[in-house]
């Protein structure tokens, strides 16, 4: 069965460094949406792709998180400078199109000292 | 804005049992809802998709019904078994502007199923 993969499942990192996370996802799922979840809360998303284009990163805090998908398929997003309040769960999931069933891949644990 | 609340927020009950989780939302303006299984540490499994049109979805031993006029959904597990313990969670995709498609989760439903 097809599954949205993510690596590196977990990340430890000090406050300041860069970190970056790879999202693919299943073959032929145009959208790609990266979640971001706080312990004991639900998923809050941080960017939307629909093929390679950024459908909105309205809550993407750009100075500094980054996200790209340049070929439309597989997708990175970074932090850099990570801060305490960055450690959280990470979650990339999959779409045929905007209108349909969202697939969740495993996510990336992200701790920050 | 769309708010997703769900009730309770955590629920303990004996093997077998038959249990019903709440979801509500405020804006009734959705195409579908979906229920997602969380287990600790892990990513979310797709339990359940409903569609506006559909009053009731059925998977095994889940059922998921709709009242999008009065932004309300249930979840309900028979027979309920320990591996069923996990968080349970709904959400509802926006419906239009530059969001379109992007999920609002609510908080989740704590569920432990002791023997």
């Amino acid at each position: 069965e097809a599954e949205v993969a993510q690596s590196p499942r977990y990340k430890i990192t000090e406050k300041s460094q860069a970190v970056a996370f790879w999202c693919d996802p299943i073959s032929g799922h145009a959208t790609l949406y990266w979640y971001r979840q706080i312990l004991g809360q639900g998923p809050e998303l941080l960017v939307q792709f629909q093929d390679e284009s950024v459908v909105d990163d309205s809550q993407l805090p750009k100075d500094r998180f980054s996200a790209e998908r340049l070929k439309g398929v597989d997708s990175t997003l970074k932090i850099q400078p990570a801060e305490l309040g960055d450690s959280a769960m990470y979650l990339c999931a999959s779409s045929l199109g905007l209108a349909n069933e969202q697939f969740f891949g495993p996510g990336t644990r992200l701790t920050v000292l | 804005k769309q708010e997703v609340t769900q009730i309770p927020a955590a629920l303990s009950v004996p093997e077998g049992e038959n249990l019903v989780l709440n979801c509500s939302f405020t804006d009734s303006a959705i195409y579908n809802l979906q229920w997602f299984r969380q287990d600790p540490g892990k990513g979310l499994t797709s339990l359940l998709l409903i569609q506006s049109s559909q009053r009731e979805q059925t998977s095994g031993r889940l059922n998921a019904s709709l009242d999008k006029s009065s932004g309300r959904s249930t979840l309900y597990i028979a027979a309920s078994q320990p591996g069923d313990s996990a968080t349970y969670l709904c959400a509802v995709p926006d419906a239009g502007g530059t969001s379109y498609g992007k999920l609002t989760f609510g908080q989740g439903t704590i569920l432990t199923v002791h023997p």
